[in-house]
């Protein structure tokens, strides 16, 4: 069964840029549709914020779309989020999530990221 | 932009009983791509529901799906101590994925 473990800082500065890999296991990251990222402010709900797909095709959230950047990495069965210019809106835990083939069937167990100086 | 309204945003029901929760999009969408999680308090989401009606692997009988178009419904019947938590609705379609806001079950 595939898992997935979130990694990258826990603090980071307003106007910053933020970046998160997810590492795969039990799983070749060749091996399924889409592999995402979703991310849930504290007390509030779901936002998909992109996905990317093995061969490197990438879809954005249009309202996240100029400040986020989604890659894989299949030598190291990884992939990678960067998201620019950070505010305090940003403040959220953010998940990695794989979908097969639209709906996200296994979920990373977050990673809380708090945006402040 | 397809977005989808959960109602009611709580719902207040004893164990044993049955739960109904509604998920409305803005329009037609395909069922093969909505879905439903469960969201324990400090947990990743979890897969319950896909193609609006199929059980994902080692979720109970008392969970079921339907719908489609524009109306999907979750019902959760025989309602356990473990079942009064968060339940979202998503749907995938022109490669993007949405979510509904939530429907919180509460005793």
């Amino acid at each position: 069964q595939v898992q997935l473990q979130e990694s990258g800082p826990g603090l980071v500065k307003p106007s910053e840029t933020l970046s998160l890999t997810c590492t795969v296991s039990g799983s070749s990251i060749n091996s399924h549709y889409f592999w995402g990222w979703i991310r849930q402010p504290p007390g509030k709900g779901l936002e998909w914020i992109a996905s990317v797909y093995h061969s490197g095709s990438t879809n954005y959230n249009p309202s996240l779309k100029s400040r986020v950047t989604i890659s894989v990495d299949t030598s190291r069965n990884q992939f990678s989020l960067r998201l620019t210019s950070l505010t305090a809106a940003d403040t959220a835990v953010y998940y990695c999530a794989t979908s097969s083939p639209g709906w996200f069937d296994s979920w990373g167990q977050g990673t809380l990221v708090t945006v402040s100086s | 932009e397809i977005v989808l309204t959960q109602s009611p945003g709580t719902l207040s029901v004893s164990p044993g009983e049955r739960a109904t929760l509604s998920c409305r999009a803005s329009q037609s969408i395909n069922s093969y791509y909505l879905a439903w999680y469960q969201q324990k308090p400090g947990q990743a989401p979890r897969l319950l529901i896909y193609g609006a009606s199929n059980r994902a692997t080692g979720i109970p009988d008392r969970f079921s799906g339907s719908g489609s178009g524009t109306d999907f419904t979750l019902t959760i019947n025989r309602l356990e101590p473990e079942d009064f938590v968060v339940y979202y609705c998503q749907q995938y379609g022109s490669s993007r994925w949405t979510f509904g806001q939530g429907t919180k079950v509460e005793i």
